[in-house]
């Protein structure tokens, strides 16, 4: 049972449009939210992360929305740069368990 | 300061046979955690130790083992190894574990074949 879902395989956006990657949830216990960029071969790095009593939290391009009442949380990278080709996992996390990954999206930035 | 370095990067074993693959975490970082990742599953969350007890562990059979070491240094243990097994082996740093919401860093992963 997928508690963290990322309901997109992939996305292809042009560069300098809005890449918006989405990302539900089903365990309400979850209460903070965290999104990785994988490059191949490299580890996961962290990206940005939101509590649950926010609703949005920014940094530089990045900004992460979160939804509690849809259990839904939302990426959005403006403008988007080929350099952000690569694999976005989100992934959710409570007091006491460990990080509920998702299985990713592959966002390809299109020059 | 240096990151969490992984060894070997590439295995390539025999179904029956084991495997040890080790992590090394940022000098500092007491909880080492590890992940197994395939493309049909994602990445997902195998144990943690922290100061060498193992304190969460996820839906994995026995023959998945590790163990921490005094240096913070942890080896991750795979028995009678099947092909399902073939996967990327990811480990991941942090101060002070999984519990308090600080950050993981993760290493570059062992990607490990079953034949």
């Amino acid at each position: 049972d997928q508690q963290v879902k990322q309901n997109s395989p992939s996305l292809s956006v042009q560069e300098g449009r809005i890449s918006i990657l989405n990302c539900d949830y089903t365990n309400s216990m979850f209460d903070y939210f965290l999104w990785y960029k994988k490059y191949p071969a490299e580890g996961p790095t962290f990206l940005i992360s939101i509590s649950s009593i926010k609703d949005k939290n920014e940094d530089g391009r990045f900004t992460v929305f979160l939804n509690k009442s849809a259990k839904h949380l939302s990426l959005h990278i403006v403008p988007s740069q080929p350099g952000d080709s690569a694999v976005y996992f989100c992934a959710a996390l409570s007091g006491n368990t460990p990080l509920v990954f998702g299985k990713g999206t592959r966002l390809s930035v299109i020059a | 300061k240096a990151g969490v370095t992984q060894t070997p990067r590439y295995l390539i074993k025999t179904r029956g046979q084991q495997v040890t693959l080790s992590c090394s975490p940022i000098s500092g970082h007491r909880s080492v955690s590890w992940y197994q990742q395939t493309p049909g599953q994602g990445l997902q969350f195998l144990f943690e130790y922290f100061s060498e007890t193992q304190r969460n562990k996820g839906n994995f059979p026995g023959r998945f083992s590790g163990r921490q070491f005094s240096n913070s240094r942890s080896e991750m243990n795979v028995s009678t190894l099947e092909l399902g097994d073939s996967a990327l082996y990811l480990c991941a740093s942090s101060l002070f574990g999984l519990s308090s919401y600080n950050e993981q860093f993760f290493g570059p992963g062992t990607r490990l074949t079953v034949l």
